[in-house]
């Protein structure tokens, strides 16, 4: 079955930088972009962009770029999210995502979560 | 970017209520809206994609509506399991964007 494992939860002090993984399992990994989603607690959901492990192309919005990079190792169908200069704000559960259908924007399934706490 | 706003942010119903979350977007989306449900200390599950189709396994109970700027996800008969926080999300065009979510509660 389509299956994505995270990295383990991370305890980062301010200005860091923090790499989670998601090891993808079940299909063709270059067949699907890869999401990335967060959620600080109590909050609600925030897209932070997607890798295409194809290409290698990356999309960030605006708010992320400059902070986030998006890479893969397509030899171990992984994705990683890389997010730098951390602040308290980024305290957050990081979630990858693949599309339901390649090419759409639907998730389905998503990745445990990883917990990625920014504390001095 | 398009804001999506959902209303209401909670609900508290009994087993076997019709419960009703709506989904508004700042500018048309066409169909691209989905649904998800999220319980606590897991990931968003699928739900409702292209405004109105059931993903796989997901309950006939559900089932959404809507297409341009407003947008319904229905709860036919609530079920206990059915506990937990609704988003939809925009997928139409970049950034895609979420709801800030409706927290649905068994009486």
């Amino acid at each position: 079955q389509v299956q994505l494992v995270q990295s383990g939860a991370e305890v980062k002090k301010p200005g860091a930088s923090v790499k989670v993984s998601c090891k993808a399992s079940g299909y063709t990994f270059t067949g699907y972009n890869m999401h990335w989603v967060r959620q600080a607690p109590g909050q609600g959901l925030e897209w932070m962009g997607w890798i295409n492990p194809n290409s290698g192309v990356t999309n960030y919005p605006q708010k992320f770029q400059g902070r986030v990079t998006m890479t893969r190792d397509t030899s171990i169908s992984t994705a990683y999210m890389e997010l730098s200069r951390l602040t308290s704000d980024d305290t957050a559960v990081y979630y990858c995502a693949r599309p339901s259908v390649a090419g759409t924007h639907e998730f389905d399934p998503w990745g445990q979560g990883t917990l990625v706490t920014v504390s001095s | 970017d398009i804001q999506m706003t959902q209303s209401p942010s909670s609900v508290s119903a009994s087993v076997g209520d019709r419960v009703t979350i709506t989904c508004r977007a700042s500018q048309g989306v066409n169909s691209w809206l989905d649904w998800y449900q999220q319980k606590p200390g897991k990931a968003p599950k699928l739900l409702i994609y292209a405004a109105s189709s059931l993903q796989s396994g997901v309950p006939s109970r559900f089932s959404g509506s809507g297409s341009g700027t407003d947008f319904t996800l229905t709860i036919s008969s609530l079920q206990p399991e059915d506990f937990g926080t609704y988003y939809c999300q925009q997928a139409n065009s970049l950034p895609l964007t979420f709801g800030g979510g409706t927290k649905v509660e068994i009486k």
